[in-house]
């Protein structure tokens, strides 16, 4: 079965601070990588995601992240994260498996940034 | 820009009653998804709902939950019997015409709080 593991539960950063949240996915077969971002008390919202080509991909914000294969990795970075960064981030996977159509989350890193 | 809207933002019901949640899909989406999450868990997919039926579903999709597009705009998740493990955020998600490369946009969700 395909899973999703972020291993950061809660990442605490000063401003101007870089980030790089890892995530790593199990699955041998084809797949569709995002990160997604959920604001206090707003709905996720996509920030990057990786179907083919370039694997690193830029999303919005600043962020980008690199699909690493051979690591099963999608790790997210930003260069310079600000105090309006502070959200809960979650990656996750569309595989082309017998389960098709849904994604697969990893249970979320909660980014604090400190003014 | 269009949006997935969810109502009630907050539902509050007794364990054992019935429960509707409304969502309003991107109007030209065909792909449609809810999920939920428990608090302090990852995301889960529930079902997915394609060309007015059911294309797949999750092991925590039993018998107690049904899913409905009664008419062109709504997309509905129907909890018979509310149980105490049913409290958790539920969000509903949509997705164009293809299949392959388009992505799920969120809802803002509903809390539902089983007493």
């Amino acid at each position: 079965a395909q899973s999703v593991s972020q291993h950061n539960h809660h990442v605490i950063l000063s401003e101007a601070a870089s980030l790089e949240l890892g995530c790593n996915y199990s699955y041998g077969g084809t797949v569709n990588l995002f990160w997604y971002v959920q604001y206090p008390g707003q709905h996720l919202q996509l920030l990057l995601k990786y179907f083919s080509g370039d694997p690193l991909v830029k999303g919005i914000k600043g962020f980008e992240a690199e699909f690493i294969k051979s690591k099963f990795s999608f790790n997210l970075r930003k260069p310079s994260v600000q105090w309006s960064d502070t959200a809960e981030y979650f990656c996750a996977v569309k595989g082309y498996g017998g389960s098709q159509g849904n994604l697969i989350f990893g249970k979320g890193t909660k980014l604090s940034v400190k003014p | 820009e269009p949006e997935v809207t969810q109502t009630p933002s907050h539902q509050v019901t007794q364990m054992g009653q019935e429960v509707i949640l409304r969502c309003v899909p991107i109007s030209n989406h065909l792909y449609f998804y809810w999920y939920r999450q428990i608090l302090g868990q990852k995301v889960e997919f529930l079902v997915s709902f394609y060309n007015n039926e059911i294309s797949e579903k999750s092991e925590i999709f039993d018998d107690q939950f049904s899913v409905e597009r009664p008419d062109g705009s709504n997309f509905t998740l129907k909890i018979r019997s509310t149980k105490l493990e049913d409290s958790a955020m539920y969000f509903c998600a949509s997705k164009g015409q293809t299949w392959v490369t388009d992505t799920q946009y969120f809802g803002p969700g509903t809390r539902l709080t089983v007493l």
